[in-house]
């Protein structure tokens, strides 16, 4: 498999649920991030891992919680979400630091509803 | 990192060359000026970067005037698989990536 994928493609959860979201890159990429997209608005970045060290948090509430075991594979650990938390999660990886390019690839997303 | 205006929408047909030009007003000297693609329910896809005059790939065309204000992307020639967001974003070498709200292209037939 190629690119950034991210599973599962669609979820449905309870405010009381825990699940989580997972994203793997297959580019060799050092730098992964999760981004919010709500209905109508432009997307959020909400963290940045760089070598698998958390280097921004743009205060997201504590209800997510971001894991980076290793530069390929990223999680979003989700609970007790709010309605309002019902949106588009996409993951994307760059290589930092190579080039001027700041490129960076988004995976096709998770849609999560929550109910 | 630089405030991005863009129009909200456009409309355009096939074959027609479509320009979507986005204001950066208080760039900065280490700033680049990029372009992403967004269709539905589907991540953003870059499609050009560029720090001044032109660039050209396989895709688009990014102009860029001598103050770096301003920047265009031209897409020659459009079809209906092009109807997507367009985002302009303006910033240094980071990670930070910071999107606006972009320009909705349709294309009509």
């Amino acid at each position: 498999e190629t690119g950034v994928t991210q599973t599962p493609r669609h979820l449905v959860m309870g405010m009381t649920n825990k699940k989580s979201l997972k994203c793997e890159q297959h580019l060799g990429h050092n730098a992964m991030y999760w981004y919010k997209q709500s209905a109508k608005k432009p997307l959020e970045l909400m963290f940045v891992y760089n070598f698998k060290e958390q280097t921004e948090n743009n205060s997201v509430p504590s209800r997510f919680s971001p894991e980076c075991p290793n530069s390929s594979h990223l999680f979003l650990h989700l609970h007790t979400l709010q309605p309002e938390d019902s949106a588009l999660y996409l993951c994307a990886s760059s290589q930092p630091g190579l080039s001027s390019y700041n490129e960076q690839f988004f995976g096709p997303g998770t849609r999560l509803t929550v109910l | 990192l630089a405030k991005t205006t863009q129009p909200i929408s456009m409309d355009s047909y096939e074959g027609q060359e479509v320009n979507i030009t986005c204001s950066h007003n208080n760039i900065a000297t280490n700033d680049y000026i990029t372009w992403y693609q967004q269709f539905p329910s589907q991540g953003p896809r870059f499609i050009i970067q560029g720090y001044k005059t032109k660039v050209t790939n396989e895709v688009a065309s990014l102009f860029i005037p001598a103050d770096r204000k301003s920047s265009t992307l031209s897409l020659p020639r459009v079809s209906l698989s092009d109807t997507a967001v367009y985002y302009c974003l303006v910033g240094p070498n980071t990670d930070k990536l910071i999107f606006g709200t972009g320009t909705r292209l349709q294309v009509f037939p």
